[in-house]
């Protein structure tokens, strides 16, 4: 019931495109939804994150949406530039402020050509 | 890296020693926790510690020690290496202040043969 399953493992898209990253979980407890950027050789670093009284939310290039219904929640990365292949993790926590535990998708490597 | 340290960067070691890991913070933050990352796993939380000798155990706290005897030092040691210990270990701190957030350290590349 803790976990945070994802998918796809490894995403190959071209230059413009859209890049999309999906995630589910059971545990309903779960309040902050982060999804984090890791580039090879570094640690893990916070792209955006949700909380689950939210639907949508857009930073840039990177939205999350989430359906809290469903217990899913996506990231769409549009416009997708060879800067951001790297591997991509979702999350979740339980508890909250620094008492939260993350846990953490099996993450998706994502490669984007020219 | 939020001002985290992991010492040392890279380390190759004999089935059954012991190896201690450190992360060193220079924000005086409450917070730390110290993660391994698999392939197929994701990160995987292992100890964690709310204040100077105040820690708990994770998901995969097994083969795992920790202490924390000052703020800004949170060590995590392998009594006796395994090769299933093989990994990368990532430290990370929460800034505190109601924040949710984790911010992680460069990470430990850790080879038990």
């Amino acid at each position: 019931q803790q976990q945070v399953k994802q998918s796809p493992q490894s995403l190959i898209v071209q230059k413009g495109g859209i890049s999309i990253i999906n995630c589910a979980y059971e545990n309903t407890a779960f309040d902050y939804f982060p999804w984090y950027q890791q580039f090879p050789g570094k640690g893990p670093a916070l792209l955006i994150a949700i909380r689950p009284d939210v639907s949508e939310k857009k930073e840039g290039r990177f939205t999350i949406s989430f359906n809290k219904s469903a217990k899913q929640f996506s990231l769409h990365i549009m416009d997708s530039q060879p800067g951001d292949s790297a591997t991509y993790f979702c999350a979740a926590t339980l508890g909250s402020g620094g008492y939260n535990k993350l846990i953490f998708g099996a993450g998706t490597r994502l490669a984007v050509h020219p | 890296d939020a001002g985290i340290t992991q010492s040392p960067r890279h380390k190759v070691t004999e089935t059954g020693t012991p190896v201690t890991l450190r992360c060193h913070q220079t924000e005086n933050h409450r917070y730390m926790y110290w993660y391994r990352q698999d392939p197929g796993h994701g990160l995987r939380l292992i100890h964690y510690s709310y204040g100077v000798k105040d820690t708990d155990k994770g998901e995969v706290s097994d083969g795992y020690s920790v202490s924390r005897s000052k703020t800004e030092d949170f060590l995590l040691t392998l009594e006796s290496a395994t090769s299933s210990q093989t990994s990368v270990y990532f430290c990370a701190i929460n800034p505190g202040q109601g924040s949710d957030t984790q911010y992680f350290g460069p990470g430990t590349r850790l080879t038990v043969l």
